[in-house]
């Protein structure tokens, strides 16, 4: 079966600090995709990133990066000098390679809180 | 702004009302998706329209019936709900092909429905 948990359920941290989310994943597939999505408080949920289980390569993109390590079935993601609007929830999610269309599995999502 | 744009963004309704969500993107995307979230929890997959037909129902109860007029367009036709189906309904679309694994999803804003 396939699962995904992230088992920081809330955040807070002060404005500038770095913070780690941590994502944990299952699957017997040896092939699938890892994704992010943030949620702000408006409700829209904001892809962050898409990453395939061949390329285990760390991603950043500004203030972000992503650790993916197939070993521990980890993909965590790091906000480096985090500010108040980086505030939000953050879904971790998995999908088959097929792509089962819209069929992302989602972690129960962190809730960030960044205090000024 | 978002590129899914849904309508209305809060609807509260009684249970034997009959009203519609609706759904409009102009990315060129040939799947469109339905979501359901209840707060503080992930989001649930619907319904899935592929190319205008209906290609995953994930044993939605009768009472919501989707329909997919055109590419652009995606509705949620609501009647006799109960009290337990108030949420946030997300509106989700994607470019429909699987050639390049699975599709990202790109989300709307979501409409909060609230059933009396």
């Amino acid at each position: 079966a396939q699962k995904v948990t992230q088992a920081q359920t809330e955040i807070s941290v002060v404005e500038k600090e770095d913070v780690t989310l941590d994502c944990v994943y299952e699957t017997r597939d040896t092939t699938y995709y890892l994704f992010w999505y943030k949620q702000p408080p408006s409700g829209e949920l904001v892809f962050l990133i898409r990453r395939n289980s061949f390329d285990e390569q760390n991603e950043i993109s500004g203030r972000y990066s992503w650790n993916f390590q197939k070993s521990t079935s980890s993909f965590n993601f790091t906000i480096t000098a985090s500010q108040v609007v980086d505030s939000a929830v953050y879904f971790c999610a998995l999908s088959d390679y097929g792509g089962s269309q819209g069929n992302l599995i989602f972690g129960k999502g962190t809730k960030l809180s960044v205090k000024p | 702004d978002t590129e899914v744009t849904q309508t209305p963004k809060h609807l509260v309704m009684g249970m034997t009302n009959k009203k519609s969500l609706k759904c409009e993107q102009h990315m060129g995307h040939r799947a469109m998706y339905w979501y359901k979230q209840k707060a503080k929890k992930p989001p649930e997959l619907m319904f899935v329209y592929s190319y205008e037909k209906l290609s995953i129902n994930e044993s939605v109860p009768s009472r919501f019936s989707p329909e997919c007029p055109n590419s652009s367009l995606l509705n949620l036709h609501l009647h006799a709900l109960q009290p337990e189906d108030s949420a946030l309904y997300l509106c989700a679309s994607s470019q429909g092909n699987r050639a390049s694994g699975a599709n990202v999803l790109t989300f709307g804003a979501g409409s909060r429905l609230t059933v009396l």
